[in-house]
């Protein structure tokens, strides 16, 4: 099946750990996206790569970590440096200046 | 700076209404695009359209049609005789240059329509 997958689905953090969200795609698209949505707002970004092994940061980088050592592969680390972690958070993926995304990471901090 | 305002937090209709969700954009950039995504329920978002700022000629695609007006910078989404599963929230969003030659994607508030049987 093609598409982007993320996983897991809901995640539940204690505070002061660092957890890591998988996106993954088989679209073949050179572009990957994290963003972070918060209850009745829009979407912002995180970070973002446009080739493997490079990635520039968002307007909300803080408390944040990615890497991109393969095309498919695109993991947010969301690290206890980030004052408050719970949001709905959205990988996507880009071609000709269309965004797809994934269907997204729950993340709860008990 | 550029900003997308979609003025209609929440919207309620009964079925088979025609509906229009509105969206407002601010942009400097003479070439760019704008979007329209719909996030189900289920939260991932769902890519509807995509409209080039040179091309300002209406389109349709079923029950949806989009209005595209740069006089007044809007960007407008109608769906004709709504459906239960028309039920989600809708986001405009506008792209702009950012850095390293990649197009940023600015994201209004969302609406919220919900479609009553």
């Amino acid at each position: 099946d093609g598409g982007i997958t993320q996983s897991p689905k809901y995640l539940f953090r204690k505070e002061g750990q660092n957890v890591t969200l998988s996106c993954e795609q088989n679209l073949n698209h050179d572009a990957m996206y994290w963003y972070r949505q918060d209850p009745g707002q829009g979407l912002r970004l995180i970070y973002y790569s446009q080739i493997v092994n490079d990635f520039q940061k968002g307007d909300i980088a803080e408390g944040y970590s990615v890497s991109r050592e393969k095309k498919e592969s695109f993991p947010l680390t969301v690290t206890s440096a980030q004052k408050n972690p719970t949001a709905f958070y959205l990988c996507a993926t880009g071609l000709a200046d269309t965004q797809y995304f994934g269907p997204g990471t729950r993340l709860t901090v008990l | 700076a550029q900003k997308v305002t979609q003025a209609q937090t929440e919207i309620s209709v009964v079925e088979k209404e025609d509906v229009t969700l509105d969206c407002v954009y601010e942009t400097r950039d003479t070439t760019y695009y704008l979007f329209w995504y719909k996030q189900p329920p289920s939260g991932e978002l769902v890519f509807l359209i995509r409209r080039n700022s040179f091309d300002e000629q209406n389109e349709i695609s079923g029950r949806y049609s989009w209005n595209f007006q740069k006089s007044t910078s809007s960007f407008n989404f109608t769906i004709t005789a709504s459906q239960v599963v028309d039920s989600a929230v809708y986001f405009c969003a506008l792209s702009e240059p950012y850095s390293g030659g990649y197009n940023k994607l600015i994201f209004g508030a969302g609406t919220r329509l919900a479609v009553h049987p």
